[in-house]
């Protein structure tokens, strides 16, 4: 069956510049997680949404990061304004339920680059 | 606070020979442990996840993880690796009703021919 996909899979963007990056979840999973990776660092949490709402956005690393998620499916992470620190490899995952103990699939990433 | 540490940035090992990877972590209430691999360009891939009974746990690819709670570690196992083992190995903790996960920094996993 269809895993977890993320477009674009790669993304090359001027600072000052916005992005969006797109994930769509395996149909019916109702938690969707973002996270980053930085080159030599584990993966830090950014949003979770469970339907459509979003209880925890507390990774989120400023305000010029906003994420959405229609229709209980896909969801996207916004980055206005980008910076050079922004560069890294940007995860999404999906689980049937938001609780720990159901496994996460994750996506192969977006790798956005801001030079 | 939740975490994970990962002391072992990278490994090499000999193809045939054993891999240990080593996690510790912390959490404030019964850990829910799993152990993920990412394969380069690709995502993360479960391995292994341990939420209670039998502290040995079977996972996929002939891993094995064992959990002890006196020493707040769950450390991977593979008995002989293989070439296509090289990859990124990241283990993480959460807990009953908590949906976030923390993750550690990850080890790296080269094998030689």
């Amino acid at each position: 069956g269809a895993g977890v996909s993320q477009s674009p899979s790669n993304k090359v963007t001027e600072k000052g510049k916005d992005v969006e990056l797109r994930c769509d979840p395996i149909s019916g999973h109702t938690a969707l997680y973002w996270y980053r990776q930085s080159l030599g660092q584990g993966l830090e949490f950014l949003i979770y949404f469970q339907g459509n709402s979003a209880p925890d956005k507390s990774g989120l690393p400023s305000d010029r990061f906003s994420a959405e998620r229609t229709g209980g499916s896909v969801s996207t992470l916004t980055i206005q304004r980008t910076q050079q620190e922004d560069s890294a490899v940007y995860l999404c995952a999906s689980s049937a339920t938001g609780v720990s103990y159901n496994e996460q699939f994750f996506g192969p990433g977006t790798r956005l680059t801001v030079l | 606070a939740q975490s994970v540490t990962q002391p072992d940035i990278h490994i090499t090992v000999s193809e045939g020979a054993s891999l240990e990877l080593r996690c510790n972590y912390s959490y404030g209430a019964t850990p829910y442990l799993f152990w993920y691999v990412q394969s380069p360009g690709q995502g993360l891939q479960l391995l292994l996840k341990y939420f209670s009974g039998d502290t040995l746990v079977q996972g996929i690819k002939g891993f094995e993880a064992e959990f002890k709670r006196s020493q707040s570690s769950f450390n991977l196992r593979k008995p002989s690796v293989h070439w296509s083992d090289a990859a990124e190995y990241f283990c993480a903790v959460g807990g009953n009703n908590d949906y976030k996960l923390s993750f550690g920094a990850g080890t790296t996993v080269t094998v030689r021919a």
